[in-house]
């Protein structure tokens, strides 16, 4: 198994500031990812955070909107750039240890 | 593309009654299916899985049957309880750690 913290759990923030998400694991894991929950709406993948390498990004997903650090295979972290009230949403970090995809508790994200 | 839909909700019952949450999917190829449960002020924990056609996912009495012919995945459970008031999403992996999640449904259980 895999437990995952984020922090934040919640910010507020005006827009046009950025906001850093830290991810941290329990364990060493190969796979990390960043997933976007807006509300009343479902889980979105915005991105995988690969080690050593820039991250791989999801249609509609820019690296400069939402750049992501791996530095290792415990720790990464989701920035959410140059924000808008469109971007208030829970941020989830995710990673796959063996066959079982975990999701951390989320950092919610409001903008104003 | 791929997609999942979920039947809308929220869904209300009593305990002890019979729960079917429909979830239907469009993938290319064969994808594993999901059904994740996020409980009140927790995170999104995975409920159950199945990974190839005609398999049963099961866990904490909830079931969930591959069809490949209808694509589906339907949830059930013959005995609900007050505890199991989530929201419930399904999903599908077509590749590795990326999944593609239906809208949720919010369940709500009454003694």
């Amino acid at each position: 198994s895999a437990v995952i913290s984020q922090k934040p759990s919640r910010d507020i923030c005006q827009r046009g500031t950025s906001l850093t998400i830290q991810c941290q694991v329990d364990s060493q894991v190969t796979m990390m990812f960043w997933y976007r929950q807006q509300p009343g709406q479902s889980l979105t993948l915005i991105a995988t955070a690969n080690q050593g390498s820039e991250a791989t990004y999801e249609s509609g997903f820019v690296i400069d909107k939402f750049p992501i650090s791996r530095p290792n295979l415990t720790f990464s972290t989701l920035t959410v750039s140059n924000m808008s009230p469109e971007d208030s949403s829970i941020y989830l970090c995710s990673v796959l240890s063996g066959d079982t995809q975990y999701f951390g508790p989320g950092t919610r994200l409001t903008v104003l | 593309g791929n997609s999942v839909t979920q039947m809308e909700g929220p869904v209300t019952l009593s305990e002890e009654a019979f729960l079917t949450i429909n979830c239907t999917y469009t993938a290319t190829g064969y994808p594993s299916l999901f059904w994740y449960v996020q409980y009140p002020g927790e995170g999104l924990q995975l409920l159950l899985k199945a990974t190839k056609a005609d398999d049963k996912g099961s866990n904490k009495g909830f079931e969930a049957t591959y069809r490949k012919e209808t694509t589906s995945f339907h949830l059930e459970k013959g005995s609900v309880q007050v505890s199991d008031s989530a929201v419930y999403f399904c999903a599908l992996s077509p590749d590795i750690g990326k999944l593609t999640f239906g809208q949720g449904t919010i369940l709500t259980v009454h003694p």
